[in-house]
């Protein structure tokens, strides 16, 4: 299994623009976490799904953060309009068994 | 609720020494605990998991985790480091019933000294 795919691994753009980060999980988990790691606030899980219904996105920012997953192998993460202040790196993990996997992340850069 | 509480934002070790990072959580139920590391630029890699089963788990790289429940503690722990143990290292718990989800600690960096 290629494990949990992100894309992209980096995305630089400017403030206002939208945001879209994909996430492909393990084929057969069914969970899948969405989480933001930066430096002031360590790792925070954003929201997550379970047989892609979305179970608890108290962690989601703001309303400028969505979350979808239209089937049980892909998710995506979109922030419209996008901030400075969302710079951080994005972590899609998913899950069968009690741990999670974690993809690479996609660092994003709001300038 | 669940939470995770790691001690020391960074632990600083010589090459050959004991490594010890801690971890209290708290949960009102019977929790999983997982030790996670994270070298630069990737992901979180599972190091270890505690699933009630023994109460002293062992992991790749070495490392070993002992559940203490009277301590509400996981700590994680390396006999000799190596100069590649140098990453950051989360604790983590979610409980084992109902709708999961995973609650990450601070994070400790560990620096190795040569």
């Amino acid at each position: 299994d290629a494990g949990v795919i992100q894309s992209p691994r980096h995305e630089v753009t400017e403030m206002g623009q939208e945001v879209t980060l994909r996430c492909k999980p393990i084929s057969g988990h069914d969970y899948l976490f969405w989480y933001r790691q930066t430096m002031m606030r360590g790792l925070e899980l954003l929201i997550y799904f379970n047989n892609n219904v979305p179970i608890d996105d108290s962690g989601m920012p703001e309303d400028r953060f969505s979350a979808k997953m239209p089937n049980a192998s892909f998710s995506t993460l979109k922030i419209q309009p996008s901030e400075p202040r969302d710079s951080a790196v994005y972590f899609c993990a998913s899950r069968r068994s009690p741990e999670a996997f974690f993809g690479q992340g996609t660092r994003l850069t709001v300038v | 609720a669940q939470s995770v509480t790691q001690l020391g934002s960074h632990v600083s070790v010589s090459e050959g020494a004991l490594v010890l990072l801690r971890c209290n959580y708290s949960s009102s139920v019977p929790p999983y605990l997982f030790w996670y590391v994270q070298y630069p630029n990737q992901g979180l890699q599972l190091l270890l998991k505690y699933t009630s089963a023994a109460t002293l788990v062992k992991g790749i790289n070495g490392f070993e985790a002992e559940f203490k429940k009277s301590e509400t503690s996981f700590h994680l722990t390396k006999p000799s480091a190596h100069m590649s143990d140098a990453a950051e290292y989360f604790c983590a718990v979610s409980k084992n019933t109902g709708g999961f989800k995973t609650i990450f600690g601070a994070g400790t960096r560990l620096f190795v000294k040569a």
